[in-house]
């Protein structure tokens, strides 16, 4: 089992619309969570941090659920611009070293 | 967010050659320095990380004496290809965190390819 995992998608869906998108991690040491986007032949950009209780930001929410071990981004009124491939990312901590893990990202489409 | 550079941004070299390439925080203190590659349509792979003034620890799969890692200040790591080959052709893309908890800024990513 891979330590994060995500839907690779794609998800194709139309503008406006509501998407959401989960990734599930096995190693329930982990403790910071992040949600980047990835738009084509570009570096990793971050989208936001994601916190115990939930966090927002604009049209983005993101939220952990530790006892699942999961943790979702939601997008409402979607942009063409959202288009993209979002990244989970789990920082992962013992009591010797933090490793950062990636997941291999949905893609998401947003058609006219 | 912060501010993370990368140079060169793309690079092409013969097969046997070696290439740099730097990574800098340019308006924070990276205590830590990521190194990945990323192939076409393929997820970022980290292939080591590096703390100022340490040795950098490599992933499994990674050879250290190809791929070497200098993190001589807080602001500053580089990535050496040795001997390229054209199986090393990729997207190499470095990040940088502040602290152990805090989140990775990524440089522009260097796309290298070897002939």
């Amino acid at each position: 089992r891979k330590e994060v995992e995500q839907d690779p998608g794609p998800f194709n869906v139309p503008e406006g619309a509501t998407v959401a998108f989960n990734c599930t991690y096995s190693n329930s040491a982990s403790q910071s969570f992040f949600w980047y986007r990835q738009d084509c032949r570009k570096e990793p950009k971050l989208l936001m941090s994601v916190y115990s209780s939930g966090n927002e930001d604009g049209r983005f929410t993101a939220q952990l659920n530790r006892a699942s071990q999961y943790i979702s981004l939601l997008i409402r009124d979607s942009k063409l611009s959202d288009s993209a491939t979002y990244l989970c990312v789990v920082n992962m901590r013992n009591s010797s070293a933090s490793k950062i893990i990636f997941g291999s990202g949905t893609r998401l489409s947003i058609r006219p | 967010g912060a501010v993370v550079s990368q140079h060169p941004s793309w690079v092409i070299c013969k097969s046997g050659t070696s290439v740099k390439i730097e990574c800098r925080s340019l308006d924070f203190q990276a205590t830590t320095m990521f190194w990945y590659r990323q192939f076409p349509k393929q997820s970022l792979m980290l292939m080591a990380t590096s703390n100022e003034g340490s040795k950098a620890t490599y992933e499994q799969g990674v050879e250290k004496d190809k791929f070497l890692i200098n993190h001589a200040s807080l602001t500053l790591s580089t990535l050496t290809v040795t001997s390229a080959h054209p199986e090393d052709s990729s997207f190499y893309i470095c990040s940088a965190r502040a602290g152990v908890t805090r989140e990775q800024y990524f440089g522009p990513g260097t796309r290298l390819t070897v002939t």
